[in-house]
């Protein structure tokens, strides 16, 4: 079973750009969810996405949204980039809704480097 | 609010030498899940257990051991006879039934030296 896909693996964006991460779950999971991880601030929920519907958000700014299509895979999206924003960013899969009664497996995480 | 909190920044062992990694947590639930995830140098955190605040069994697989005590807030983690292969930053988080998602300490680097 393919595990949790994300890409690109590393991107290097401007300072004012926006950017766009993919991630696709193992295959029959329907909750997947954000996680950025800094030096500074470590692990930080971003969102959960299950059955296409964000069912929780953390604590950051609009600028970051996501989405999840009907086939599971989400994508997130950082618009008007900032030099804070460079991170590893770092999508987890679960069969169901995420935390509770069930583990989360990670994707290999994408690194953005805003410049 | 929930927290946690893994007081341990950075451990070195030899060899050979048995290892805990200590995790205190916060919550007001009654109900909580605890997790330790290992992050190896490629970046993915890898699932190492899961266990629900009902459940204070202590667990064992192969080299790892959890302790879990809920009258200390504590969810140990030791590995017996450490090898290389488990140098690796170790995370142990918290989740609370109600938020769904999961508080993450701050990480233990651990370093096993040949």
């Amino acid at each position: 079973k393919a595990g949790v896909t994300q890409t690109p693996r590393y991107l290097i964006k401007t300072r004012g750009q926006q950017v766009t991460l993919s991630c696709s779950p193992i295959s029959g999971h329907r909750s997947v969810s954000w996680y950025q991880q800094t030096p500074g601030q470590g692990l930080q929920f971003l969102f959960e996405y299950f059955s296409e519907t964000q069912r929780n958000k953390g604590n950051f700014p609009g600028r970051f949204s996501g989405r999840q299509f009907s086939n599971s895979r989400s994508e997130m999206n950082v618009s008007t980039l900032e030099l804070g924003d460079s991170a590893l960013y770092l999508c987890a899969s679960s069969p169901l809704r995420q935390g509770g009664n069930t583990e989360a497996f990670f994707g290999q995480g994408t690194r953005l480097t805003v410049v | 609010a929930q927290k946690v909190t893994q007081a341990q920044t950075e451990i070195s062992v030899v060899e050979k030498e048995d290892v805990t990694l200590d995790c205190v947590y916060e919550t007001r639930d009654t109900t909580y899940y605890l997790f330790w995830y290992k992050q190896p140098p490629s970046g993915e955190l890898v699932f190492l257990i899961r266990r629900n605040s009902f459940d204070e069994q202590n667990e064992i697989s192969g080299r790892y051991s959890w302790n879990f005590q809920k009258s200390t807030s504590s969810f140990n983690f030791t590995i017996t006879a450490s090898q290389v292969v488990d140098s690796a930053v170790y995370f142990c988080a918290l989740s609370e039934v109600d938020n769904n998602d999961m508080r993450f300490g701050a990480g233990t680097r651990l370093t096993v030296k040949p």
